[in-house]
């Protein structure tokens, strides 16, 4: 992975607004993608995932949208809550064939009371 | 309870001072692989095994041993640890990949180690 500084780049969000989070993948050839949450000395959380021939997945207040023509991923968190923060970041892949995944740096959300 | 477990989870060790960090999958996943977390980088891929005594080199090998010799367990061996070694360390595990299963990697909660 490319490194892209020392410091994540941090999302400011007051509680109970929503959030979007963005992710701009590296691989034309990717048709797998995945959003983890790793929150303070834990491991990462599966969060929702989505598969290349869908352009939306909707979880439980949680949506993925994805714009292949950009490379370009983004979560949406719909009324944020203390919860939620925590360190949000895509992880691609081709799903045939490998289990290799390639895994974004990260950007850290920060809920306001 | 569907797990990854790895141990131990906090450690200081001195440079030379050969270590094994072990990992534990109880989901019958045949695949496992270790990753570094470093600030600022993405998570980086040092091994992986596909099965049982097969393993192969990730990202960042340097330094790294692995064996494989159960399904469930995937240690992690630094023969002589240095201080660019100090980082946080985390095995994950999945289920072969098909039309059904998109392979979702489950993480354990991370080891964290500090090489003086």
């Amino acid at each position: 992975g490319e490194s892209v500084g020392l410091h994540l780049p941090t999302l400011s969000v007051q509680e109970g607004d929503n959030s979007i989070i963005n992710c701009a993948y590296s691989n034309s050839a990717s048709d797998y993608f995945i959003w983890y949450k790793q929150e303070s000395g834990k491991g990462p959380q599966f969060i929702i995932d989505i598969r290349s021939n869908m352009d939306k997945r909707q979880g439980q207040r949680v949506t993925v949208l994805l714009n292949k023509t950009v490379k370009h991923l983004s979560l949406q968190i719909a009324a944020t809550q203390p919860g939620d923060s925590a360190v949000y970041f895509c992880a691609e892949k081709i799903l045939s064939g490998t289990y290799k995944y390639i895994f974004g740096t990260g950007t850290r959300l920060k809920v306001l009371a | 309870e569907a797990q990854v477990t790895q141990n131990p989870r906090y450690l200081i060790t001195v440079t030379g001072k050969k270590l094994t960090v072990t990992c534990s999958q109880n989901m019958n996943h045949e695949y496992m692989s270790w990753y570094r977390q470093d600030p600022g980088l993405g998570l980086r891929q040092i091994y992986y095994s596909m099965n049982v005594e097969v393993t192969d080199k990730g990202d960042v090998p340097e330094g790294y041993k692995v064996s494989r010799k159960e399904k469930r367990n995937f240690p992690l061996i630094l023969e002589s640890p240095s201080p660019n070694q100090t980082s946080l360390y985390f095995c994950a595990s999945s289920a072969r990949p098909n039309l059904l299963n998109t392979g979702e990697l489950f993480f354990g909660e991370g080891s964290r180690l500090t090489v003086l």
